[in-house]
């Protein structure tokens, strides 16, 4: 059984368009999260929702937008693409509060041309 | 914020060796110390973590040290395997974060028969 999956693996498309990233835990977590993996492997915190409301967001143009339908799920839906926004997106969940496991899934990697 | 800092950023040992990645944390709040080893193509995994109260942690050939005065960190893999080639990312987070991890810039490790 698949704990944090994301769709799609791999996300291929040009400058200007919008495309979403869906991500679900059966975790039974209260919070969710996305990380952006650059080229060079840096690994940094998008988003954080706790039980569908935002927690963190770092300083993340609002071409992002995340969307959180319930505990399970956290969308990542971004407009106006561009080329810097290629990366390896990477979904997470961990239960509420702090020092909590976080469990990552197996990532989408995103292409702009 | 906080600044995770890690090296080396590339390790090269033979196999039955020892490999030890060292790390240093510059927010002293900080409290929770994870390690996550990512293969190629798949999301980080989380192997070992360590909390403030704990000096040592050990699950089998993985081991983590925490020197809170110093604000540094270890992960030590003995008796290293073909299988431990990876990426390995420390890092940390504090209460009242929101459980948001920040982390090192990872070490290649490549295990060499």
């Amino acid at each position: 059984d698949t704990a944090v999956s994301q769709t799609p693996k791999y996300l291929v498309t040009q400058m200007g368009n919008d495309k979403s990233i869906k991500c679900e835990q059966n975790l039974g977590h209260d919070t969710m999260y996305w990380y952006k993996q650059d080229s060079k492997k840096f690994l940094k915190i998008m988003f954080s929702y706790n039980n569908k409301e935002l927690i963190i967001n770092e300083t993340v143009p609002n071409r992002f937008s995340p969307k959180s339908p319930d505990k399970a799920h956290l969308n990542l839906h971004i407009n106006s693409l561009e080329l810097g926004d290629s990366a390896v997106y990477f979904c997470a969940s961990s239960s509420a509060g702090s020092s909590y496991e976080q469990y990552f899934g197996p990532g989408t990697r995103l292409t702009v041309t | 914020g906080e600044n995770v800092e890690q090296h080396p950023s590339t390790l090269s040992v033979q196999e039955g060796d020892s490999a030890v990645i060292k790390c240093t944390y510059s927010d002293s709040a900080s409290n929770y110390f994870p390690w996550y080893k990512q293969e190629l193509g798949k999301g980080p995994q989380l192997i070992i973590d360590i909390r403030s109260n704990v000096g040592e942690k050990k699950d089998q050939r993985i081991a983590v040290t925490l020197n809170k005065t110093a604000k540094h960190f270890s992960l030590h893999i003995t008796e290293t395997q073909p299988e431990d080639s990876a990426v390995y990312f420390c890092a940390a987070s504090k209460p009242g974060g929101g459980n948001k991890l920040t982390f090192g810039t990872g070490t290649q490790l490549k295990v060499e028969l």
